[in-house]
């Protein structure tokens, strides 16, 4: 069964650098996402992605955040100048018009 | 501010069990609500309800959306300790952007 992949799986980065995560949609899907999951905390959307651009982002999702799809497979978070309060497992997703959003197994962001 | 409710945040059951795990909502602009299970990892997609009084069934699962009065069941038959996991309730909202707001979860402990 096709599923969303995601690297690294763990990152971890001194505060203040810059650092992209990375993921793999489903090949037919066609909106893209990112969410954060702080530990012990809910799930929080951060950004959804159609046709090239953001179709809509959270407060989260500051200017420190950036999105791309630089290729036909691959979706990028990009975040410039990381913050303690970053650190979180980041989970991608992806579906069709009107399907379910499919979640890959996340990247565990470490900020030291 | 939209908004997803759980209950219970834990449960703990036996083998063979039978459990409901509720969900309440408030949300703008509702077009969807889904259940997943998550457990160490990325959250699996279980049912994507979209219908009020129309019960979804997969095996052991099942769950149905009251749209009226605000609130979703996930009923689990027949517990196994496989079943231990936490079980995440989100609820799809917005025009076209698709994004999904998220319960706390219920961590459901399934005992031999």
């Amino acid at each position: 069964e096709p599923e969303v992949t995601q690297t690294p799986s763990h990152q971890v980065t001194q505060m203040g650098q810059e650092v992209i995560l990375r993921c793999v949609p489903i090949s037919n899907h066609l909106y893209f996402y990112w969410y954060r999951q702080i530990l012990g905390q809910k799930v929080e959307f951060l950004v959804s992605f159609y046709n090239n651009e953001i179709s809509e982002k959270s407060e989260i999702f500051d200017d420190q955040f950036s999105v791309e799809r630089p290729d036909g497979s691959n979706f990028t978070l990009k975040i410039r100048s990381t913050k303690l309060e970053d650190s979180a497992m980041y989970f991608c997703a992806s579906s069709t018009t009107g399907g379910p959003q499919h979640f890959g197994d996340g990247t565990r962001l470490s900020i030291l | 501010e939209d908004k997803v409710v759980q209950s219970p945040l834990s449960l703990v059951v036996h083998e063979g069990d039978t459990v409901t795990l509720n969900c309440s909502y408030e949300v703008t602009n509702f077009r969807s609500l889904l259940w997943y299970k998550q457990e160490k990892k990325a959250p699996t997609f279980l049912f994507m309800l979209t219908s009020s009084g129309i019960e979804k069934k997969s095996g052991r699962l099942s769950s149905i959306l009251d749209k009226k009065e605000l609130f979703s069941i996930l009923n689990i038959t027949a517990t196994q300790t496989g079943d231990s996991a936490v079980y995440l309730c989100a609820v799809e909202s917005g025009g076209s952007n698709y994004k999904l707001t998220f319960g706390k979860g219920t961590l459901l402990t399934v005992n031999p």
